[in-house]
């Protein structure tokens, strides 16, 4: 069965450190990738995706995420927080025919002054 | 203006009442989706919608019907709401592209509570 597993609910890091967000996924085949972010009572922004090709994907605000086929993950990072990155992230997984599509849990963000 | 506006953006109602939530978007998109959002569940797909006559059910769509009422507009319905609906709600769009699976666009949310 699909699934898409965010194994931390809550990560805080400091202003300035780098960030990486974990993201597995069950899937048969090669799956499409997705990144979102939920600003406090905003609606989700697409951060990056991945659908085929290079598998380190440069996203919007500074983000980046790479696919590792063997490993099952997308996993997001940046290099330097900044407080406005506080939010809620969601990984997402998509069939190629749009049968299925699954959002993980998610992972809240704190940054810390 | 919004590309993906929803309305009520909050309600409240009682059990057994009907809710009809209502989506419009001004993107052009074909496709249109309602997802509902639990505390660490994440968003679970309801129903999507391809185009007006294409219509499918989601992941968790017992208790809900929709109705794509033209290209811009997509109401989900609850004919008799239960407290186990309250949730929020997002409504979503996409582009047909050469994927059928694409980015997709999301409304600010209506925020549920069934008494």
């Amino acid at each position: 069965a699909q699934s898409v597993t965010q194994p931390d609910i809550h990560i805080t890091v400091s202003e300035g450190a780098s960030l990486e967000l974990r993201c597995n996924y069950s899937y048969g085949a090669t799956p499409y990738l997705f990144w979102y972010v939920q600003s406090p009572g905003q609606g989700l922004q697409l951060l990056l995706k991945y659908f085929s090709g290079d598998t380190l994907v440069q996203g919007i605000k500074g983000f980046e995420a790479e696919f590792k086929r063997s490993q099952s993950s997308f996993n997001l990072r940046k290099p330097s927080v900044h407080w406005s990155d506080a939010a809620e992230y969601f990984c997402a997984v998509g069939a190629r025919n749009f049968n299925k599509f699954y959002f993980g849990s998610g992972t809240k963000l704190n940054v810390k002054p | 203006d919004a590309d993906v506006t929803q309305t009520p953006r909050n309600r409240i109602t009682k059990t057994g009442k009907r809710i009809m939530l209502e989506c419009s978007q001004t993107k052009g998109h074909d496709r249109m989706y309602w997802y509902r959002q639990d505390p660490g569940l994440g968003l679970r797909l309801i129903y999507y919608s391809f185009d007006v006559k294409d219509i499918n059910k989601g992941e968790i769509s017992d208790g809900y019907s929709v109705s794509r009422q033209a290209q811009a507009k997509f109401s989900l319905s609850l004919e008799s709401a239960i407290p186990n609906q309250t949730a929020l709600y997002f409504c979503a769009t996409s582009d047909k592209t050469g994927h059928a699976t694409d980015t997709q666009y999301f409304g600010p949310g209506t925020r549920l509570t069934v008494l």
